[in-house]
């Protein structure tokens, strides 16, 4: 069964740093693309960071520069580095694999899994 | 970046009711759309990808259409669990993109 598990979130000053962990069992973080998704209180949903299979790594625009994403495979873990953080950053975290799923030639890699969130809460 | 719009931000409707919720990109996308539902309190779950196949046990009153840059999700026949928020997401390219959500709450 896959399961996501996020770890990590806290209350931080402003200006802080903070590191979120998402423990996967069930697949290979390694072989497949993991994200972060981030829901700030009583809005949408914000795409942060992806890690594909192949090592490359994108980022939104918001986050670009302050934040890492990595991986650790023998951990079967990903990680989001948060730095210089601003009260724009309070959230929810959510990890979040893109499955692969292929018919006739065509694949898409779509979120089929999601873990159950970690809250940031950055003050000022 | 490509903007999703989705229409309309809230909508009421009844048990038994049948529903259509859009989402418009700001470009041609093909079918590289999903959809999302989401409880309060919960993570999101999957629903449909490549704008109209759906995820693995997802009931068959959940569909999707659509090409290019005009898709709609339907429900059908609405029992209390399907009342939550919708998403429609891009994953043409990066930034991956939302819509702002629908909220389909009981009449």
């Amino acid at each position: 069964e896959v399961q996501l598990v996020e770890t990590g979130g806290d209350l931080i000053q402003l200006g802080g740093s903070l590191r979120l962990s998402c423990a996967a069992s069930g697949f290979s973080v390694g072989t497949n693309y993991m994200n972060w998704v981030r829901q700030a209180p009583g809005k949408g949903l914000e795409w942060v960071s992806i890690v594909e299979s192949g090592g490359n790594t994108h980022y939104a625009d918001s986050v670009k520069g302050r934040f890492i994403i990595s991986r650790d495979n023998s951990k079967n873990t990903v990680f989001l580095q948060m730095n210089s953080l601003g009260v724009e950053d309070t959230a929810v975290y959510f990890c979040a694999r893109r499955g692969r799923f292929c018919t006739d030639g065509v694949c898409h890699y779509s979120f089929d899994s999601w873990g159950q969130g970690t809250l940031v809460t950055v003050s000022s | 970046d490509i903007q999703m719009t989705q229409s309309p931000s809230s909508l009421s409707a009844s048990v038994g009711d049948r529903v259509t919720i859009t989402c418009r990109a700001s470009q041609d996308i093909s079918n590289y759309l999903a959809w999302f539902q989401q409880k309060p309190g919960e993570a999101p779950k999957s629903l449909i990808y490549a704008a109209s196949s759906l995820h693995s046990g997802v009931p068959s009153k959940f569909s999707g259409s659509g090409s290019g840059t005009d898709f709609t999700l339907t429900i059908s026949s609405l029992q209390p669990e399907d009342f939550a928020t919708y998403y429609c997401q891009q994953y043409k390219t990066y930034p991956l993109t939302f819509g702002q959500g629908t909220r389909l709450e009981i009449k």
